[in-house]
């Protein structure tokens, strides 16, 4: 059982160039989360999604896409990248509903820098 | 933002009980206590959760006072393992909500040094 897998771990980008962060998880979990971690701080939601095909913002949406298009996976996408955008990106997933545990569950990051 | 406070670091000793403080005095009615730990940069982890009554499980110990306004998180028999940041958050249970209210807001949690 993989939990929540992202895909890249590291990845060094130029300003100005676009990629998309993967995240996959194999638990059924209706709800699904990115969020970004810069030095010293805590995480910060960038978006979030309650269910396939829907999306919605978090708290620094700005300069971020996502699209949920399968129920296990969540896309994250920078179109052009900021040095701003360096940080660490962490993809979360959790069950709704209150007969089941609730508790989120996190991928391991991915670590993006913007030269 | 984040509905709690919780000092900045706390150290204890290896094999001692660590003890970590949480305020969350405008908790609501609806608002679950929720403990997350980060161990260096991985992704945070689940330790527990609970509304108004004491919870144990296999990690830790959460105790919620009467009014619901504070709590502390027990770890009994602390390892240097549990160095960590541990995060307090207050989230509503997932049938009361349908967006954004249901989500983890981090704050900058306590940094757990555990001691030799």
């Amino acid at each position: 059982n993989a939990g929540v897998t992202q895909t890249p771990k590291f990845r060094v980008l130029k300003t100005g160039q676009s990629m998309t962060l993967l995240c996959a998880q194999d638990m059924n979990h209706e709800y699904m989360y990115w969020y970004r971690q810069d030095p010293g701080m805590g995480l910060r939601l960038i978006h979030y999604s309650v269910g396939e095909g829907t999306t919605a913002k978090g708290e620094v949406p700005d300069g971020y896409n996502v699209s949920r298009l399968k129920k296990q996976n969540f896309l994250l996408g920078l179109e052009s990248a900021a040095p701003s955008q360096t940080s660490v990106y962490f993809c979360a997933s959790s069950y709704r509903s209150d007969s089941l545990n609730t508790e989120a569950f996190f991928g391991q990051g991915t670590r993006l820098t913007v030269v | 933002d984040a509905k709690t406070t919780q000092p900045p670091s706390m150290d204890c000793a290896e094999g001692r009980a660590a003890n970590l403080p949480c305020n969350h005095s405008t908790i609501s009615g609806n608002e679950y206590v929720y403990w997350y730990r980060q161990i260096h940069s991985q992704g945070p982890q689940y330790i527990i959760h609970g509304l108004k009554n004491n919870e144990t499980n296999e990690m830790a110990s959460l105790i919620i006072t009467e009014d619901r306004k504070s709590s502390t998180l027990i770890l009994p028999h602390a390892t240097l393992r549990d160095t960590a940041v541990y995060y307090c958050i207050v989230r509503p249970r997932p049938s009361d909500y349908g967006g954004s209210q249901g989500n983890l807001i981090f704050g900058k949690g306590t940094k757990l040094s555990v001691k030799p």
